[in-house]
């Protein structure tokens, strides 16, 4: 079956540093990548969609220069939180797909917190 | 506009207990897919059903059960004889057909009690 992997599992930063989370298709090429954001005791919001080897699209509302997204390959997608605030703590997840024979396929999520 | 409606906040039963978690989703697309996602307080999600929206069968897997109704645009899901281990959050999605969207409901969080 298709696997995503995402790490790390959690991380804490201290406030005006970044951090960046991976997410890797082990077993299939990931056309799109999606991450999502959730706040305790929320649903997930959708942050963005990226392709590979183009610019990621982001829902409205999400800041491109604070969340950079790079999908280099097929089979990893990156998410950087730059300059990170205590308001960006959050649970961050990512899901993959080849749009063909796997549908979503999602990580196991990083728990971030920025102190 | 597609849209995932789940009413039911928080549910909580007795151990043994039958429970049902509603799920009613909008969409103007004649091909989708409906799928339900468990996610445990370690917060991973924990893929349950995917079903495709030309396919109403009912499914049946162990204690689980999913009841698809086109007619009602409701996908709703049942956990027959609840365990202490069912206790987590249930969330229903939906996706365009080319996996292009993936729509999540708000979430049903179920306690299962002993």
């Amino acid at each position: 079956g298709a696997v995503v992997s995402q790490h790390p599992s959690w991380v804490i930063c201290k406030s005006g540093t970044s951090v960046k989370i991976e997410c890797r298709s082990l077993d299939f090429q990931a056309t799109t990548m999606f991450w999502y954001r959730q706040f305790p005791k929320q649903s997930l919001m959708l942050m963005a969609t990226s392709n590979e080897g183009s610019k990621a699209t982001y829902e409205q509302g999400v800041e491109k220069d604070k969340f950079l997204i790079n999908h280099a390959s097929l089979t990893l997608s990156t998410l950087t939180v730059t300059s990170a605030h205590p308001e960006d703590s959050s649970f961050y997840i990512c899901s993959a797909t080849d749009r063909l024979v796997y549908g979503y396929t999602f990580g196991s999520g990083t728990r971030l917190t920025v102190v | 506009a597609q849209k995932v409606t789940q009413a039911q906040t928080e549910i909580s039963v007795v151990e043994k207990e039958d429970v049902t978690l509603d799920c009613v989703y909008e969409t103007r697309d004649t091909t989708y897919y409906l799928f339900w996602y468990k996610q445990p307080p370690s917060g991973e999600l924990v893929f349950l059903i995917r079903r495709n929206s030309f396919d109403e069968q009912n499914e049946i897997s162990g204690r689980y059960s999913w009841n698809f109704q086109k007619s009602t645009s409701s996908f709703n899901f049942t956990i027959t004889a609840s365990q202490v281990v069912d206790s987590a959050v249930y969330f229903c999605a939906l996706s365009e057909a080319n996996f292009n969207k993936f729509y999540f409901g708000s979430g049903t969080k179920l306690n299962v009690k002993p």
